[in-house]
């Protein structure tokens, strides 16, 4: 299976600052078709996932540009510039490139 | 809009099983994998496996082989998931998902006797 490190395991950010999420794979991401599925999501407390970035770097329906998505093979980061109120929780990515899919064990955002 | 709607929570007996539904609505079902999830209490996400509800195609990951059983009912655009020989270990959050995009809001399975 691939293995997903996600790094850090907690994030303290201050309310209008940025924060970095780090993922990365045990393997490439690259499907044999030439994209890469690996995708971000925001499980706020109390709620199911949300999906946040897609394939790298493709914002969700509604998802604010304060949310950025970028790296390739196995290296990718999630931004969140501006940070506010609302994005605190759990953050996790998931690779469904290769079966099983496999998510990051996650990432607490919480305000310093 | 899309909507997942998941079954109420469960209390299930060591050793039984339980069956869960995910009834879709705003979007074509049979168009879109069903996938679903486990999340045990303040832990991390697991991904089970998937339904392809236009052929009934079925995925699962190794670990949850013999444990999860997924189907799905088209005429009523909703997906099933049973768990059977349940144990402690299977009382967790289980989250269905329609394409990996709109999310059910869980179903609680406690396991206990």
């Amino acid at each position: 299976d691939v293995v997903m490190t996600q790094t850090p395991v907690s994030l303290p950010v201050s309310l209008g600052g940025q924060a970095s999420i780090s993922c990365r794979s045990s393997q490439s991401l690259v499907h044999s078709n030439g994209n890469t599925y690996l995708h971000w999501y925001l499980q706020k407390p109390g709620q199911s996932p949300q999906l946040l970035i897609y394939r790298v770097s493709n914002r969700f329906s509604g998802v604010p540009d304060r949310f950025s998505g970028s790296g390739s093979g196995t290296d990718f980061t999630l931004k969140i510039s501006r940070v506010e109120p609302e994005d605190l929780g759990d953050y996790y990515c998931l690779q469904s490139t290769h079966f099983p899919f496999t998510f990051g064990s996650g990432t607490k955002l919480e305000i310093k | 809009q899309v909507q997942l709607q998941q079954s109420g929570a469960e209390l299930a007996k060591p050793g039984t099983s339980v069956k869960l539904s995910c009834k879709a609505s705003g979007y074509t079902f049979t168009s879109y994998y069903i996938y679903w999830v486990k999340q045990r209490p303040g832990q991390g996400l697991e991904w089970i496996g998937y339904i392809y509800p236009g052929n009934g195609g079925t995925y699962y990951s190794e670990k949850f082989k013999g444990k999860a059983t997924f189907t799905a009912d088209t005429s009523s655009s909703t997906a099933y998931m049973l768990l059977g020989s349940l144990t402690p270990e299977d009382s967790a959050y289980y989250f269905c998902a329609s394409a990996l995009n709109y999310w059910g809001q869980g179903t609680l399975v406690t396991v206990s006797s």
